[in-house]
């Protein structure tokens, strides 16, 4: 399996732009994670889908961030507008399925957002 | 929830055994002990995870204690490639919330040639 896919890896834009991250999880997984990761604030949680449905976003800093997991195979993080302080590394993360006790995450390599 | 303390860094010879403790002194019953790590540039990487019994796997060993109020992940035989942050988790098997890894800022092993 290739893993967790994540696309673009890098993403340069000017503050005020629309920034889409794009993520295909493992084939058969149902459980998909969105996370961000800056140097402040360490690794969050942003945004879990679970069957394609999202199930906790409380993590999802403001309204100018939204999440769509529109099939099993492919799910999208958009920012609109970009602002300096969301750059970041985000990374992507899928799971067979959330048992007791919690399950193995599996993540991408991440995207890493620069806005100026 | 519950929360880990671990210390900030250690550092390990090559093909040496690296014994990387966590404290969870308030930890519940219901709660998993999970570790993670990641590697430079790249996304967190499962670990090992267990509940009350030491655990094994290709990776690592996981050794809880018998209150559960810490517990030391063991890397047999350090190789340069181990050197990475390594995350402590509690996932709490209840509320509903057990899909959530809390990464704190974790313990940065540097292994040395």
């Amino acid at each position: 399996d290739a893993g967790v896919i994540q696309s673009p890896r890098h993403e340069v834009t000017e503050m005020g732009q629309e920034v889409t991250l794009r993520c295909k999880p493992i084939s058969g997984h149902n459980s998909l994670f969105w996370y961000r990761q800056t140097m402040m604030r360490g690794l969050e949680l942003l945004i879990y889908f679970n069957n394609n449905v999202p199930i906790d976003d409380s993590g999802m800093p403001e309204d100018r961030f939204s999440a769509k997991m529109p099939n099993a195979s492919f799910s999208t993080l958009k920012i609109q507008p970009s602002e300096p302080r969301d750059s970041a590394v985000y990374f992507c993360a899928s799971s067979l399925k959330v048992g007791t006790g919690g399950s193995e995450q599996y993540f991408g390599p991440g995207t890493r957002l620069t806005v100026t | 929830d519950a929360k880990t303390t671990q210390p900030n860094s250690m550092e390990s010879n090559e093909e040496e055994p690296v014994h990387l403790p966590c404290n969870h002194s308030t930890i519940s019953g219901t709660d998993y002990i999970h570790w993670y790590r990641q590697l430079p540039s790249q996304g967190p990487e499962y670990v090992i995870h267990g509940l009350t019994s030491n655990v094994n796997n290709r990776m690592a060993s996981l050794a809880i204690a018998e209150d559960r109020k810490s517990s030391t992940l063991i890397l047999h035989r350090a190789t340069l490639r181990d050197a990475a942050v390594y995350y402590c988790i509690l996932i709490r098997n209840s509320g509903g919330s057990n899909y959530k890894l809390t990464f704190g800022k974790g313990t940065l092993l540097t292994v040395n040639p």
